[in-house]
C-alpha cells in the first residue's frame, strides 16, 4: 500500500509526559501537513512542510509542539509536557505541491488520550 | 481569514434516495479549490469530490455531484441512490493559495435501510 501511514494509531499517556508521532507520506509527495481533530469537529490545521522546510505554523501550535521533516520524507510531531486538552486525533496529509491548491491525501491518524 | 460553514450537523436519508449536504464559505480570494471529504467511523478521511473555482461546470463523480455557486459562496454535495456505505461524517473544505485546508464542522449522514 502506498498511502499515507501514521504510527502509532493510538497513544495513551499521562499528563506531563512527552509523546512523538510519525507520519510517512506518499513517496512522491513533497508537501506534508499536520492537523488536529477533536471529537465531532473538523480537522484544524497545525503546520505544513514543503520538502524539509516548515513553511507555516498555526497559532494552535504552542511552544510545547514541535514538528520536523529532516530529510523531506517522513515527519514527526512531538508534544512535550502533554495536557488533557491535547487529547485529540492527529492527522497527517500529503500532496504533490506543484504550485496552487491540490488534493490532500490523509493518513489514518494517531488518536492521543492524555490521562 | 477563510471560514467554512456546514449548517446541518446531522442528516439522514433512506437507502436509494437522494440527499443534499450544504456548505457555505467566506473568502476574499478569487481562485481556490473546494472539496468534500468523507470520514467513516474510525476510518480515515477520503476525498469524495473537488471543484476548482475557476471552472463553471459542476464536478461529478459517479453518484456524487456538487452545486457550486461562486457568487453565493455555496458548495453543496448531492448524493444520489444513497447506499449504506455512504454513512459517514462529511466535511466541506476550502483551500486557497495559502496552502492549508480550512474545514467545516462536518455533517453526520445516516443511511436508513
Amino acid at each position: 500500500d502506498t498511502g499515507v501511514s501514521q504510527d502509532p494509531r493510538h497513544k495513551i499517556t499521562k499528563r506531563g509526559q512527552n509523546v512523538t508521532f510519525r507520519c510517512d507520506p506518499i513517496s512522491e509527495h513533497n508537501r506534508l501537513y499536520w492537523y488536529r481533530q477533536t471529537l465531532g469537529q473538523g480537522p484544524e490545521f497545525l503546520t505544513y512542510f514543503q520538502n524539509e522546510a516548515q513553511l507555516e505554523k498555526s497559532r494552535l501550535l504552542s511552544d510545547r509542539f514541535s514538528a520536523e521533516r529532516p530529510k523531506g520524507s517522513f515527519s514527526t510531531l512531538e508534544i512535550q509536557r502533554t495536557e488533557q486538552g491535547d487529547s485529540a486525533m492527529y492527522l497527517c496529509a500529503s500532496t504533490f505541491g506543484g504550485g496552487g491548491p491540490d488534493t490532500q491525501y490523509f493518513g489514518p491518524g494517531t488518536r492521543l488520550t492524555v490521562l | 481569514a477563510q471560514t467554512v460553514t456546514q449548517s446541518q450537523p446531522e442528516m439522514s436519508v433512506q437507502e436509494a434516495e437522494t440527499v443534499t449536504l450544504s456548505c457555505t464559505y467566506d473568502t476574499s480570494e478569487s481562485d481556490y479549490y473546494l472539496f468534500w471529504y468523507k470520514q467513516p467511523p474510525s476510518r480515515q478521511m477520503i476525498l469524495v469530490i473537488r471543484q476548482e473555482a475557476y471552472k463553471q461546470q459542476n464536478a461529478t463523480e459517479n453518484r456524487f455531484s456538487v452545486n457550486f455557486q461562486k457568487a453565493a459562496k455555496s458548495f453543496s454535495l448531492k448524493i444520489s441512490d444513497s447506499q449504506l456505505g455512504d454513512a459517514a461524517m462529511y466535511f466541506c473544505a476550502y483551500m486557497g493559495y495559502g496552502q492549508n485546508f480550512v474545514f467545516g464542522p462536518g455533517t453526520r449522514l445516516s443511511v436508513l435501510p
